[in-house]
Order: C-alpha cells, then structure tokens, then sequence
C-alpha cells in the first residue's frame, strides 16, 4: 500500500519567513495529493491540492510543487503569520473511484510574531 | 449550504462495551468516509460509503462497520471496544465524480477506559 513520509515533525519561523513542508509517496500511481490544516481541537481543513498532470500550483500566499519522478511534494507558504500556526498534514491517494487518503505524520509550524 | 457534522462530539466507554458514532455530510455530497486519528498521528482510513454500500476499506478488523443511509447520512459501529481504540474518529464527505475534494467534520473524541 501506500507509504507517506512527511518532514520535519516541527518548525519554527519567524513571521513574515516562508515555511517548506515536504513529502514523499511511495505508490507511483498515486495521482492526487492535498494540504489540511488542523489548528488545536478542530477539524482539518483542506488548504490546497494537486493533481499528477500539474507541476505546481498556487493560491495566494500557499504553494504547493509535485515531482512525479522524485515522487515528492511540498507546501510553500509565504509571508507567514501567526495565524498559520498549526498542523499540516500531507496525503496521496491513487482516486481509483474512491478517495482513501494515505496522510503523512504530520508538521507543527510555529509562527513566532 | 451546511458543512459535515458529527456526534456526538466526546464520549468514554470501557473496554468490550460497543459504540456507535453518527455524521452528516455536507449538503450536496454522496459519499462519506470515515478516518481514525490517533493523538500526534495523521488520519487513518478506515472505510468509505457510496450508494449505502461500502466502498473502500482500510487496513481495520471487521468489529469496525458502518451503515449509509439514503439522506447520506452514516454510521460507524465499533464492537469489543480495545484500548487502542481511543482516538478522534473523523468523518469526511465528498461528492463523487466532481474531483471527490474531502471535507471533514470535527470529529468524535472516544476514550476507552
């Protein structure tokens, strides 16, 4: 089955710094991979995905970048502020009629103001 | 338009007693599926329901099951409560066939004791 490892576990910046979470699959038929955000006893939320056919994709101050051949991806986050504090958390799924995310470990970021 | 909602929202039970966890998708949305999320963990797939039928099943023993009804509305049944069955169970919707983009709700905290 699939395997996500995400990295590092915790990081720290200083508002304003950008924040680069990274991940890496193991399935190569994997072909969809979200960002959630998950602050302190609530939901996740989904900040941002991308698809297999696309390298790279933008949303205000969040990025996130895909290599298919590395089988790597990662978030981009700039500006950031104390409100980004929070737990990432990557996944992949193949979406073979189905969604059944496989989620990373997870990443603590700490805006620090 | 309403978001996923679940409950009840904490509970504790012993071991081997049995537990049933309720969720509402979000309007307009067909499929649900459920996730386990141990403490400092990323969620676990467990089971995705389409058409009240069960639709994909995660690496879990059959004393985890669930029902949809027809308003897509589900249920996740645990039977002989262990331990390890502690966690924030999370339940998610979708609508098939539109990119299948998963929502989730707040989860249901179980403590078993």
């Amino acid at each position: 089955g699939e395997n996500v490892e995400q990295h590092p576990s915790t990081l720290s910046v200083q508002e304003g710094d950008s924040a680069v979470i990274k991940c890496t699959y193991s399935d190569s038929a994997s072909n969809y991979f979200p960002w959630y955000k998950q602050e302190l006893g609530k939901r996740p939320q989904l900040i941002i995905d991308i698809r297999s056919n696309v390298g790279e994709k933008k949303d205000q101050r969040i990025a996130v970048t895909l290599n298919k051949t590395a089988k790597h991806f990662s978030l981009h986050i700039t500006e950031t502020q104390p409100e980004d504090s929070a737990v990432y958390f990557c996944a992949a799924d193949r979406g073979t009629g189905r969604r059944a995310l496989t989620f990373g470990s997870g990443t603590r970021l700490q805006v620090q103001p | 338009e309403t978001g996923v909602t679940q409950s009840p929202t904490h509970l504790i039970k012993t071991r081997g007693q049995q537990v049933t966890l309720r969720c509402s998708s979000q309007s307009g949305h067909n499929t649900v599926s459920w996730y386990q999320q141990a403490l400092g963990q990323g969620p676990q797939f467990i089971f995705q329901y389409y058409r009240e039928e069960e639709n994909g099943r995660g690496n879990f023993p059959p004393r985890f099951s669930g029902l949809q009804f027809p308003n897509y509305s589900s249920e996740l049944n645990v039977n002989a409560l262990e331990l390890d069955d502690s966690a924030l169970y999370l339940c998610a919707s979708s609508l098939t066939g539109d990119g299948e983009k998963l929502f989730f709700g707040s989860g249901t905290q179980l403590s078993v004791l």
